[in-house]
């Protein structure tokens, strides 16, 4: 069966540089949702978007942005990148919001 | 903050052996889910609960919907080396109308042939 696939699997990037991760839900899932995971900890919830429309705002820096598209995949857009900012991010996807999510693989991202 | 309390935090066992992990909260959710994640990798999807009292199997595992809504249990019976991971219980609060789940601390897992 179909899962979600994340893109890039891995990036590096410098402070202060730009990154944007891609998600691609499982067909037919219209909900979309972002976690970031730090080390050792659990995925803490960013952003959702149902219908290509924000449906929730979890912990997510104002220096992020997120948006779903007319195909349903999602683009998390993150700017002026700190060291904090490495973790693994997670795209997860329902269909319907509050539906049993399933997750991708995970983009890590690290920054020098 | 954390709102859903997972132990054991780790448990080292033999091959063969059962084991029993937990969730608990002070507040009720709608719904409980267990994933599992290997290093690196993402959570996938082990059981899933939707009702007060639910039961659930899927192989060796069974996980329950505590009746109080608060919590939950997985039990994983006769343990082999590919159970190794960290197992995380997840859940939805009333009201949540975008989906976000809430995640356990997590149990890490190590079975010893």
């Amino acid at each position: 069966a179909a899962g979600v696939i994340q893109s890039p699997r891995h990036l590096i990037k410098e402070k202060r540089e730009t990154a944007t991760l891609k998600c691609y839900p499982i067909p037919r899932h219209d909900t979309v949702y972002w976690y970031q995971q730090g080390p050792g900890q659990d995925p803490q919830f960013l952003i959702s978007f149902y219908e290509k429309m924000q449906s929730d705002k979890g912990s997510i820096p104002d220096r992020f942005s997120a948006q779903q598209f007319s195909d349903y995949h999602s683009e998390l857009n993150m700017s002026s990148l700190e060291l904090g900012d490495s973790a693994l991010y997670f795209c997860a996807s329902s269909f319907l919001a509050g539906d049993t999510q399933y997750f991708g693989p995970g983009t890590r991202l690290t920054v020098l | 903050g954390q709102q859903l309390n997972q132990s054991p935090q780790s448990m080292f066992i033999q091959e063969g052996e059962d084991v029993s992990m937990n969730c608990t909260s002070s507040s009720i959710f709608n719904t409980w889910l267990w994933y599992k994640q290997d290093p690196g990798e993402g959570p996938v999807l082990l059981i899933a609960l939707y009702k007060a009292g639910e039961l659930t199997s899927n192989g060796r595992l069974t996980a329950q919907f505590g009746i109080t809504r608060k919590d939950s249990f997985l039990n994983i019976s006769a343990s082999i080396p590919s159970d190794v991971g960290i197992y995380f219980c997840a859940g939805h609060r009333p009201g949540n109308q975008g989906g976000k789940l809430i995640f356990g601390q997590g149990t890490e897992l190590s079975v010893k042939p």
